[in-house]
């Protein structure tokens, strides 16, 4: 079974402009969550979607926005790139809402590399 | 606020040796606690978790946990580590944000192994 699968893997972009980062969650999974990890950081939680809704932000601007399908799969967006939005965005898919504070698993992507130049 | 401190950035050890991989939590009650691990260009992957019951938890790969209350801590360790454990590994605790359950990471210990 495939995992769970993120495109682009890398991308570049330049200050102002915008980006969508994809994730494709494992089959049968209903919630996605999204990390940001930059460098020499521990991932920090941007979203969490389930069943096509919103369950929870993280502390980030409103340049930052996401949303699911109904297949499950979900987008980030990013409007208006700085230069700290250079960082490794994670997807994390999981069968519940509630994972990982309970016995289903989350299970992260390789990521895409975000470089804002 | 829950978080995770991981005093140590970097450490080095030799390929057979033991491993101690440091993590302290701040929470006030019986928290959710993880150990995942990072290899370059990968996604994190699940070593352990601990949630309550015995406190030396099992993972996998030869890892384990053990959690201490008394100590705010959950440190990581390996008898006899191997040059295929090289890695990022990240302790983290569960939080709740607007009724979403989020994983809050600790900064990291990158781990490099001597031949």
């Amino acid at each position: 079974d495939a995992g769970v699968t993120q495109s682009p893997t890398h991308l570049i972009k330049t200050r102002g402009q915008h980006v969508t980062l994809r994730c494709s969650p494992i089959s049968g999974h209903k919630s996605v969550s999204w990390y940001q990890q930059v460098l020499g950081q521990g991932p920090q939680f941007i979203f969490q979607y389930y069943e096509k809704e919103e369950r929870g932000r993280g502390n980030f601007p409103d340049r930052f926005s996401a949303r699911q399908f109904p297949n499950y799969s979900s987008e980030l967006n990013v409007n208006a790139l700085l230069l700290g939005d250079s960082a490794l965005y994670l997807c994390a898919s999981s069968l519940v809402a509630g994972a990982p504070a309970t016995n289903e698993k989350l299970f992260f992507g390789s990521g895409t590399q975000l470089s804002v130049l | 606020a829950q978080s995770v401190t991981q005093p140590d950035i970097h450490i080095t050890v030799s390929e057979g040796a033991s491993l101690e991989l440091r993590c302290n939590y701040s929470y006030g009650a019986t928290p959710y606690l993880f150990w995942y691990v990072q290899s370059p260009g990968q996604g994190l992957q699940l070593l352990l978790k601990y949630f309550s019951g015995d406190t030396l938890v099992q993972g996998i790969k030869g890892f384990e946990a053990e959690f201490k209350r008394s100590q705010s801590s959950f440190n990581l360790r390996k008898p006899s580590v191997h040059w295929s454990d090289a890695a990022e590994y990240f302790c983290a605790v569960v939080t709740l944000v607007q009724g979403a359950q989020k994983l809050v990471f600790g900064q990291g210990t990158r781990l490099t192994i001597n031949p």
